[in-house]
């Protein structure tokens, strides 16, 4: 157990919806990043917030968005849901400063949208 | 953003050492490297960092050649819970940098008794 929790473990959602995916990070942690996963494939970086601030970003459209709260916790939005948005969503936390990069993982969300 | 290759697949024995190797030509200055293992259904776990030469934990090994421009991570005498995938990501450690963060394709070891 890492001690990053996600929320809800599924969701099955329709094309052109919206949907929310939650995140809490691991004690004392600052930084938060989001990963898509795809069946078969390694995960792809959608963003990461540090401070409460976005702090990089991959390939990812705008209707991919996030939040970052006071208490580290963490958000995943996404807009007008398209088929291949099927996928594990997931997310690290790790603490900035002390030159690691070690991210714990949750356990991930199954986004499914038909 | 810097690509990682990796190999799709290895098999290994009981007991053998198991050496995985993750290209990234274009690495930066910055980038630190890291590998994790992940079981299906569940999220990466962390095995080891490094930057540059050799970093050996109480799980594996590390090998940075002078280039940076690839490296190996090394199993000891693997069991059969070794059996996952494993990935190569290669990312800026600093908290201001925006360069984002690259998962490898990932190696399927198979372990056999």
């Amino acid at each position: 157990e890492t001690g990053v929790t996600q929320s809800p473990t599924h969701l099955i959602k329709t094309r052109g919806q919206q949907v929310t995916l939650r995140c809490s990070s691991q004690s004392g942690h600052n930084t938060v990043s989001w990963y898509q996963q795809a069946l078969g494939q390694g995960p792809q970086f959608i963003f990461q917030y540090y401070r409460e601030e976005e702090n990089g970003r991959g390939n990812f459209p705008p209707r991919f968005s996030g939040l970052q709260f006071p208490n580290y916790s963490s958000e995943l939005n996404v807009n007008a849901l398209e088929l291949d948005d099927s996928a594990l969503y997931l997310c690290a936390s790790s603490f900035w400063g002390q030159g690691t990069y070690e991210q714990y993982f949750g356990p991930g969300t199954r986004l499914t949208v038909t | 953003l810097a690509k990682t290759t990796q190999p799709i697949s290895m098999d290994s024995y009981e007991g053998q050492e198991v050496n995985i190797t993750c290209s990234h030509n274009n690495i930066a200055t910055n980038d630190y490297i890291t590998w994790y293992q992940q079981f299906p259904s569940q999220g990466p776990r962390f095995i080891i960092q490094g930057y540059k030469t050799k970093v050996t934990n109480e799980v594996a090994s590390l090998f940075i050649p002078a280039d940076r421009k690839s490296s190996t991570l090394s199993l000891p005498r693997v069991s059969l819970s070794d059996t996952a995938v494993y990935y190569c990501l290669v990312g800026d450690r600093s908290p201001t940098g925006r360069r984002a963060l690259t998962f490898g394709s990932g190696t399927r070891l198979q372990v056999q008794p």
